[in-house]
């Protein structure tokens, strides 16, 4: 069966302090992958996506970035964080091929001070 | 250009009651649809989709939701609430057309059980 990871579980970071979060796949091969953000009372901003190792789409413009080394690996990454970027971020991935379900990891806790 | 609309962003049922929760879609194509329920700080998970024949979908923990195309809805429902179904819910659509599939997801229903 397939299991989606990520890490850390919570974080808490500096202004102005560098950022990477992991997300990684297991039981699956060649997903689509994708990195979402809650903010505090707000619904999913999709942030990035990717369909294949180096392949990486971005959906806002910010001082995010992501990469994908991996076929199973998705990384978050930051150079100086910002107050704004504290939220819950959530890794997915989805079959490619199939019927757009889409499946979720158990999500990041970010807080910038 | 697809979207997703959720009347209510907070709901209130009292415990065995009725649990209806609104969504409709905008979709130039034959969309695919899907209710996720989030826990506090935890993931998605799925409780139903809809992509293709019969329009009344059953899901997980007694949820159902029916796909109205002449009133681009997908509505989710269950006849009876417990407490364990207090969570934020939300509806999502994707085209069946495009490479990456994104799902465009509603801003979220945060539903309160009452005892």
């Amino acid at each position: 069966s397939q299991t989606i990871h990520q890490w850390p579980a919570t974080l808490v970071q500096p202004v102005g302090s560098p950022l990477s979060l992991e997300c990684t796949v297991e039981g699956t091969s060649n997903p689509n992958l994708y990195w979402y953000r809650q903010a505090a009372g707000r619904g999913l901003q999709l942030l990035f996506y990717s369909v294949g190792i180096g392949q990486i789409s971005s959906e806002v413009p910010q001082n995010l970035s992501a990469s994908r080394p991996q076929d199973r690996q998705f990384i978050l990454s930051s150079k100086k964080l910002l107050l704004s970027d504290s939220g819950f971020y959530l890794c997915a991935w989805r079959k490619t091929g199939v019927n757009n379900e889409q499946f979720f990891g158990p999500g990041t806790r970010l807080t910038v001070l | 250009a697809q979207s997703v609309t959720q009347l209510g962003s907070h709901v209130s049922v009292s415990e065995g009651a009725l649990v209806l929760l609104r969504c409709n879609y905008s979709s130039s194509v034959p969309p695919y649809l899907f209710w996720y329920v989030q826990y506090p700080n935890q993931g998605l998970q799925l409780l139903l989709k809809y992509t293709t024949g019969a329009t009344l979908v059953k899901g997980i923990n007694g949820f159902e939701a029916e796909f109205k195309k002449s009133e681009t809805s997908f509505h989710l429902t269950k006849p009876s609430a417990h407490m364990s179904d207090a969570a934020e819910y939300f509806c999502a659509v994707s085209e069946t057309s495009g490479s990456a599939r994104q799902l465009t997801f509603g801003s979220g229903t945060q539903l309160t059980v009452l005892p």
